[in-house]
């Protein structure tokens, strides 16, 4: 079993929805929580960064991290078809350390 | 400023060839970081170099694989002898020291045949 968890999608929404994605994890030694966006042949892009649990929103997107149930979420509101992109969860045990990668959904937006 | 720089960008070779990938990290940046990506593994952690520790090379899959960082700055990944489950994207990332942010390369695609 992988340490950190992801449905592959694809996600199909249309746009203007809200797309709500997520990750479960094992190890508890995790504490930093990244989204990162990927488009297709280009290399991952950080979006939203995370210590501990909480919530923590940027424009259209907020992360949600739960601890105690090892659980972390995104949600894109307003979802436009710039956000067809493949999108994964990483987590850390600790700053500036090798990153632990969920296997990515794919995300469409359909116009 | 410029990114983190990877090369080549795409690489066939034959199996049993050794290949060199190459990475430019963003300048400044002490930490540096080598993940591979394939379809049946996602994206998976190989090796770090920060500063002048001695590197993390808990990722990496077999002795065929390499990796050195030449003045704190570029760094070649070799792989030697390859094989054909070798084939997938190699993306390298660099960060501040300290700094939770990694910024991704483009990757190198390799394709073993």
């Amino acid at each position: 079993q992988k340490e950190v968890e992801q449905d592959p999608g694809p996600l199909s929404v249309p746009e203007g929805a809200i797309v709500s994605l997520n990750c479960t994890y094992s190890n508890s030694a995790f504490q930093y929580f990244m989204w990162y966006r990927q488009y297709s042949r280009k290399g991952p892009e950080l979006l939203m960064y995370t210590y501990s649990s909480g919530n923590k929103e940027d424009g259209r997107f907020t992360a949600q991290v739960d601890k105690s149930s090892k659980y972390i979420s995104l949600f894109i509101r307003d979802s436009q078809p710039s956000d067809s992109a493949t999108y994964l969860c990483a987590t850390d045990k600790a700053a500036g350390n090798k990153l632990t990668f969920g296997g990515g959904t794919r995300v469409l937006v359909k116009p | 400023g410029a990114g983190v720089s990877q090369s080549p960008s795409n690489k066939v070779t034959e199996k049993g060839k050794d290949v060199e990938l190459r990475c430019d990290p963003i300048s400044g940046h002490t930490a540096l970081y080598w993940y591979r990506q394939s379809l049946g593994q996602g994206l998976e952690f190989l090796i770090y170099f920060q500063g002048n520790s001695a590197p993390d090379k808990s990722g990496l899959p077999s002795d065929r694989f390499s990796a050195e960082r030449t003045g704190g700055s570029v760094s070649t990944l070799t792989i030697q002898r390859t094989q054909q489950e070798d084939s997938a994207v190699y993306l390298c990332a660099s960060s501040q020291q300290g700094q939770e942010t990694q910024y991704f390369g483009p990757g190198t695609r390799l394709l073993v045949l």
